[in-house]
């Protein structure tokens, strides 16, 4: 159980353009995602907090016109990229808490962004 | 805030020896420790965690420690095997905390 899904698993795309990232909780209902993004040999960074059906929380310096987060479900968040840079280029890894307790996060496998 | 640290950031350990990584955590109000392991390219999987209501908890060649008053807890792999090589981090959440807090990570080695 507490199976969490990403889809793309890898993405390139043009400098400027959208990306959407989906994440998807295949066993259980969550109650809360979240969205992480790693860079080379680093931690995890965590970008947002989003619950069903509420505005996402975003972190202190990421900016919540460019990452776009929507939670429409108890089973699927999204996070589209807006206007891509190749800065933007990283690894986004989605959570899912719900399934044993409120605090108890299982990840989903990332997806790789490449902006050229 | 609360501030985990832990060490090594990396380990290098004999196929068979057993590999201990440490962490320290700065909030008192901390009380859910959960360890993941990361492979190249994927996503974190949780490993196992603890509680702050337990001292110890073993799964198989894996345990985790707690030490409350000193604020630390650290993770055992006994009879260490290649698939281990992997990177190790922990975390920390408070009670009705929704986040948790990772530490920077330890790349564990297993040699043949």
């Amino acid at each position: 159980g507490a199976v969490v899904s990403q889809h793309p698993s890898w993405v390139i795309c043009k400098s400027g353009t959208s990306v959407k990232i989906e994440c998807r909780s295949l066993d259980f209902q969550a109650t809360t995602m979240f969205w992480y993004r790693q860079f080379p040999k680093q931690s995890l960074m965590l970008m947002a907090t989003s619950n069903e059906g509420s505005k996402a929380t975003y972190e202190q310096g990421v900016e919540k016109d460019k990452f776009l987060i929507n939670h429409a479900s108890l089973t699927l968040s999204t996070l589209t990229v807006t206007s891509a840079h190749p800065e933007d280029s990283s690894f986004y890894i989605c959570s899912a808490s719900g399934q044993a307790s409120t605090d108890t996060q299982y990840f989903g496998p990332g997806t790789r962004l490449t902006v050229l | 805030g609360e501030n985990v640290e832990q060490h090594p950031s990396t380990l290098s350990v004999q196929e068979g020896d057993s590999a201990v990584i440490k962490c320290t955590y700065s909030d008192s109000a901390s009380n859910y420790f959960p360890w993941y392991k990361q492979e190249l390219g994927k996503g974190p999987q949780l490993i196992i965690d603890i509680r702050s209501n337990v001292g110890e908890k073993k799964d198989q060649r894996i345990a985790v420690t707690l030490n409350k008053t000193a604020k630390h807890f650290s993770l055992h792999i006994t009879e260490t095997q290649p698939e281990d090589s992997a990177v190790y981090f922990c975390a920390a959440a408070a009670e009705g905390d929704d986040k948790i807090i990772f530490g920077k990570g330890t790349r564990l080695h297993i040699l043949p």
